[in-house]
């Protein structure tokens, strides 16, 4: 069973649509978190929550709305896209708020913004 | 700001010898660091971890070592096989589980 899924693996899309990527994870964990992978491969955190509540908010353009419906889940919607977005988005899972315990990744979307 | 960051973007080796790669971190409070392996088309996958108070971890084929004194990190592959090619990470985690990535290094394994 696959612990982290999100979902579409591949998303084409035109500049100033309004597009969604879904995830869920079935380890149980406490937190998730929205990463992007630019094409030089550097991630970096979008998004954090804990038990439903935004923990982590970097410094990312409102145009990016997480959703969190329960803890299994947190979904990231994307308004008026902008070719700059294309990128690979990983959502990733981990046990609790500590410092000692690692995150685990799902396989990611790649987003084409044309 | 802080970040991690690695000494060498591409690194190649025969099969069957060792690989080290290398990692700089900045931010003296971080007290957990992990090696991250991500294959192509698939996400960073966890290969080990280690606390602020320890200087090594050994796991299967792999060795972390951690310099506090010099903010250096390291990750040792022993004998290393084709599978191991991969883009390899290091990160540390800050507050609240963030995890600070480093620029990646790429792992050639040539047969």
């Amino acid at each position: 069973d696959t612990a982290v899924s999100q979902t579409p693996k591949y998303l084409v899309t035109q500049m100033g649509n309004d597009k969604s990527i879904k995830c869920e994870q079935n380890l149980g964990h406490d937190t998730m978190y929205w990463y992007k992978q630019d094409s030089k491969k550097f991630l970096k955190i979008m998004f954090s929550y804990n038990n439903k509540e935004l923990i982590i908010n970097e410094t990312v353009p409102n145009r990016f709305s997480p959703k969190s419906p329960d803890k299994a889940h947190l979904n990231l919607h994307i308004n008026s896209l902008e070719l700059g977005d294309s990128a690979v988005y990983f959502c990733a899972s981990s046990r609790d708020r500590g410092t000692d315990t690692e995150a685990f990744f799902g396989q990611g979307t790649r987003l084409t913004v044309v | 700001g802080e970040s991690v960051g690695l000494h060498l973007p591409t690194l190649s080796v025969q099969e069957g010898d060792n690989s080290i790669i290398n990692c700089a971190y900045s931010n003296s409070a971080s007290d957990y660091f992990i090696w991250y392996k991500q294959e192509s088309g698939k996400g960073p996958q966890f290969i080990i971890d280690i606390r602020s108070n320890m200087d090594k971890r050994q796991g299967q084929r792999v060795t972390v070592l951690l310099n506090k004194t010099v903010k250096h990190l390291s990750l040792q592959i022993a004998a290393t096989q084709p599978g191991d090619s991969a883009v390899y990470f290091c990160a540390e985690n800050e507050y609240g589980n963030k995890l600070v990535f480093g620029a990646g290094t790429i792992l050639r394994v040539k047969s």
